[in-house]
């Protein structure tokens, strides 16, 4: 079956960038099959977009991030990256791998999430 | 954006009682060429990642217990808990697929009374 499994950093300082991997397993990367993104939970509130991608190069941001966030895939290590630059105290929140068929579009696959926190 | 609107926020249901959480999309998620409404649910319990329940407003997943269901149409949408148990406990969402940004709902708050 489709596993996710997200690493990083669980503590970043405010101003520099949050950089996470997600491990895909039991599902081609580079099928466009799929899609691939991210979404993020603040604590105690509900789920919001990152962003998502498919492998031909479809990809949203969501715009309340202004251009901060940039999704990448590894093919050789079947991973999606983020990056998120210019972080601060609001960017603290969970962040969950995600995907799902790229037909039904619902996201079907999730990380177990890994939380980040925004200090110094 | 479509915004998803979810009521109420928090709801308290005894075991064994029904639970009802609604789901308002601010604009039209059937589809025509298809006639498939574009709306999923999801259900979160504390301390985990969110797990798909729904599809299509009321196709389940494989292995979701038949007591839950979902309805709706066009822009409103409904999920119910037949019966509530005790491991229903969690925050369910609604998500419409329909448009990108594939907006969520706020999230309703499911717990026993």
């Amino acid at each position: 079956q489709v596993q996710l499994q997200e690493s990083g950093p669980g503590l970043v300082k405010p101003s520099q960038t949050l950089s996470l991997t997600c491990t895909v397993s039991g599902a081609s990367i580079t099928s466009d099959d799929y899609y691939w993104g991210w979404v993020r939970q603040h604590p105690g509130k509900g789920l919001d977009w990152i962003g998502y991608t498919y492998y031909s190069g479809i990809t949203y941001y969501n715009p309340s991030l202004k251009s901060r966030a940039t999704m990448s895939i590894d093919t050789s290590k079947s991973r999606l990256s983020l990056k998120l630059t210019s972080v601060t105290a609001a960017d603290t929140a969970m962040y969950y791998c995600a995907g799902g068929s790229s037909i039904v579009a619902t996201v079907g696959y999730w990380g177990q999430g890994t939380l980040v926190t925004v200090s110094s | 954006d479509i915004v998803m609107t979810q009521s109420p926020e928090s709801l308290a249901v005894s075991l064994g009682e029904r639970a009802t959480i609604n789901c308002k999309s601010s604009q039209n998620i059937l589809y025509s060429s298809d006639n498939k409404n574009y709306l999923a649910w999801y259900q979160q319990k504390p301390g985990q990642p969110p797990k798909l329940l729904i599809s299509w407003a009321s196709t389940p997943e494989t292995g979701v217990p038949d007591r839950f269901s979902g309805s709706g149409s066009g822009t409103d949408f409904t999920l119910t808990i037949s019966s509530l148990q005790a491991e229903d406990v969690a925050v369910y969402y609604c998500q419409q697929y329909y448009i990108t940004p594939r907006t969520f709902g706020q999230g309703t708050k499911v717990e026993i009374k």
